[in-house]
């Protein structure tokens, strides 16, 4: 079935480790995006990227790094936790063009301590 | 860039009551205008959306307006039912290919039985 695949689902990391957030897409979309959300609230991107060898650096700050070598697969790299960086991390993904929507993964709940 | 308001943040509606949820956008460009229903521990997905060719589109108890002149949209949900609770996120997006979808920061909706 056609999805966008987040792991892990949940991660606690210890401070300074180098973590890296798998997201895959089996929907062959072009555009594929990094948001974090606090639980229950607003969602801030972070990366983005229109396709393959294309990536942007979204309106939220982030210590974090992507790359989009293939077109299902867009992770998300942090070279060095820190608490400040717990929170949930949501990729989605949608087709080229501006009017099609975006489908989410169930997200990672990242907790560094 | 793009930018979303969203009010109110919190909204609480008796059961059977209607909900209303105002957006407005700043870029004169945008064109196409989903919204989101994010329920407790799960993804943010699509329940409707507004292409700016039309005024309002309707699906069963959900309903958007768009008004482009004053740049603001609605999302209106009427007999509201228990499941409708949620955080309900309004978004925004350009001409071309190459626009990113802007997201509102939310709108906590709770209905009391």
């Amino acid at each position: 079935e056609a999805d966008i695949y987040q792991t892990p689902r949940y991660l606690v990391i210890g401070t300074g480790k180098k973590i890296t957030l798998e997201c895959s897409q089996t929907m062959g979309h072009d555009k594929m995006y990094w948001y974090q959300q606090d639980p229950g609230m607003e969602l801030h991107l972070i990366h983005y990227s229109y396709g393959v060898n294309s990536t942007e650096k979204g309106d939220l700050s982030s210590e974090s790094t992507v790359s989009r070598i293939r077109t299902e697969h867009f992770p998300l790299t942090l070279e060095s936790a820190r608490p400040s960086h717990t929170s949930q991390y949501l990729c989605a993904s949608s087709e080229q063009g501006a009017r099609t929507e975006a489908f989410f993964g169930q997200g990672t709940r990242l907790t560094v301590v | 860039g793009e930018n979303v308001e969203q009010h109110p943040s919190t909204l609480s509606v008796q059961e059977g009551d209607s909900a209303v949820i105002k957006c407005t956008y700043s870029d004169s460009a945008s064109n196409y205008f989903p919204w989101y229903k994010q329920e407790l521990g799960k993804r943010p997905q699509l329940i409707i959306d507004i292409r700016s060719n039309v005024g309002e589109k309707k699906d069963q108890r959900i309903a958007v307006t768009l008004n482009k002149t004053a740049k603001h949209f609605s999302l209106h949900i009427t007999e509201t039912q228990p499941e409708d609770s949620a955080v309900y996120f309004c978004a925004a997006s350009g001409l071309g290919g190459y626009q990113k979808v802007t997201f509102g920061t939310g709108t906590k909706l709770q209905v009391i039985p």
